[in-house]
């Protein structure tokens, strides 16, 4: 069965600095994996997918994700954090044996301090 | 281009009741999925339609019904409510040439 694990339950940074916030994930075939972030009260919005090609994902507001498949990975990265980044992120992968759909993990939330 | 709307924004309900909670699809989207977020938990997929036809289902009992319009719009039906049905619900849709999801901004169920 596919799965995903977000080993962190909370992701603590201080502004400017770099962040990463991690995401692993099992599947059978070759993974299609996405970051979503939810701000409170609100949907989830889309931050960026891998699906094949490189191995560095860039998406909105600064975010990247690096794929690596030998350590099943896909980790979310943004160079310099800001206050406004503070949100809860949800790695999630598509389930190919199962109609498409999105396996989430627990998500992480990312508090930025000034 | 608009984008993913359900309504109502709020919905308080006796245990019992039955809910439908609606959802616009993105213009160009075929397909629309529904997700249970229960509160500090990630989402939970019900169900998702594609072409007005159910074509995966999660881990819900057949109290959760869902139909699919001409238009794309959609519909998520639940009977009998409990205690526990108390969530936030998300529509998301997409398309069937791509692989994210877009999501409205939920329905705040609330169960008494």
């Amino acid at each position: 069965a596919q799965s995903v694990a977000q080993p962190e339950d909370q992701v603590n940074v201080a502004e400017g600095n770099p962040l990463t916030v991690k995401c692993t994930y099992s599947v059978s075939g070759n993974p299609y994996l996405f970051w979503y972030v939810q701000y409170p009260n609100r949907g989830l919005q889309f931050l960026l997918k891998y699906i094949t090609g490189d191995n560095l994902v860039k998406g909105s507001y600064g975010f990247e994700a690096e794929f690596n498949k030998s350590q099943t990975s896909f980790h979310l990265k943004k160079p310099s954090a800001l206050v406004s980044d503070s949100a809860l992120y949800f790695c999630a992968v598509r389930d190919m044996d199962s109609n498409y759909q999105l396996i989430w993990g627990a998500g992480t939330k990312l508090i930025i301090k000034p | 281009e608009t984008g993913v709307t359900q309504s109502p924004t709020h919905l308080i309900k006796t245990r019992g009741q039955q809910v439908t909670l609606r959802c616009s699809s993105q213009s160009g989207h075929n397909t629309v999925s529904w997700y249970q977020q229960a509160l500090g938990q990630g989402p939970q997929f019900i169900f998702q339609y594609y072409r007005e036809e159910e074509n995966g289902r999660g881990n819900f009992p057949p109290r959760f019904s869902g139909l699919q319009f001409p238009n794309y719009s959609s519909e998520l039906n639940v009977n009998a409510l409990e205690l526990d049905d108390s969530a936030l619900y998300l529509c998301a849709s997409s398309s069937s040439l791509a692989y994210e999801q877009y999501f409205g901004p939920g329905t705040r169920l609330t169960v008494t």
